[in-house]
């Protein structure tokens, strides 16, 4: 069965700590996603990844393809950063499959 | 910069009513999907939409779901007989290309029924 499985499900952090998110899914996606749902439900795109690494500022998203584990980092974390972190697969079909999110909160 | 847009933010209906969820997708892309999440728990796929026809819709998209596409711009979800089980927030989203591709999502309706 194609799952998605996130973890932790809750993080706390103090303001300008480096902070990991993992993932891991079964064999045979054909792209990760990364999404943060922010308080009031609105869900945005962080990236889409099928192999290696990507950075947008202090995000950064990596893939290992042979592991089946995705990580999403955040670098110098901000009050702002508080959010849901969802991680999401494709399978070679047109849905995601949906992780049950990480909710990250970032205290100043 | 272009966004999905939904509307009602908020719906409220009484059981068995019929509802119709609207979505303006962003305008050059050709995949639409709907999604939904009940309270608290993960966000779940319902049905993709290419070139004016269902390509993929989960188990949860049984015969009480429907979705349309009425002109160039609105794509729509209708839920004919609403339980209370319906209620969740939806989500559209939209894609330029298929599921290698980000997909753009809108701000969600959230769908209460009483």
């Amino acid at each position: 069965k194609n799952e998605v499985e996130q973890s932790p499900q809750n993080l706390t952090a103090q303001e300008g700590e480096f902070i990991t998110i993992n993932c891991s899914y079964s064999v045979g996606i054909s792209a990760l996603h990364w999404l943060q749902q922010h308080p009031g439900g609105g869900i945005v795109s962080l990236f889409m990844l099928s192999s290696g690494k990507k950075k947008h500022g202090r995000l950064i998203a990596t893939i290992n393809i042979q592991e089946k584990h995705s990580s999403l980092h955040i670098t110098a974390s901000h009050p702002r950063d508080s959010a849901v972190y969802i991680c999401a697969a494709s399978y070679n079909t047109d849905k995601l499959i949906f992780g049950t999110g990480t909710r990250l909160q970032v205290f100043p | 910069e272009p966004e999905v847009t939904q509307t009602p933010s908020h719906q409220v209906t009484q059981m068995g009513q019929e509802v119709i969820l609207r979505c303006v997708p962003i305008s050059n892309h050709l995949y639409f999907y709907w999604y939904r999440q009940i309270l608290g728990q993960k966000v779940e796929f319902l049905v993709s939409f290419y070139n004016n026809e269902i390509s993929e819709k989960s188990e949860i998209f049984d015969d009480q779901f429907s979705v349309e596409r009425p002109d160039g711009s609105n794509f729509t979800l209708k839920i004919r007989s609403t339980k209370l089980e319906d209620s969740a927030m939806y989500f559209c989203a939209s894609s330029d290309t298929l599921t290698t591709d980000t997909q753009y999502f809108g701000p969600g309706t959230r769908l209460t029924v009483l």
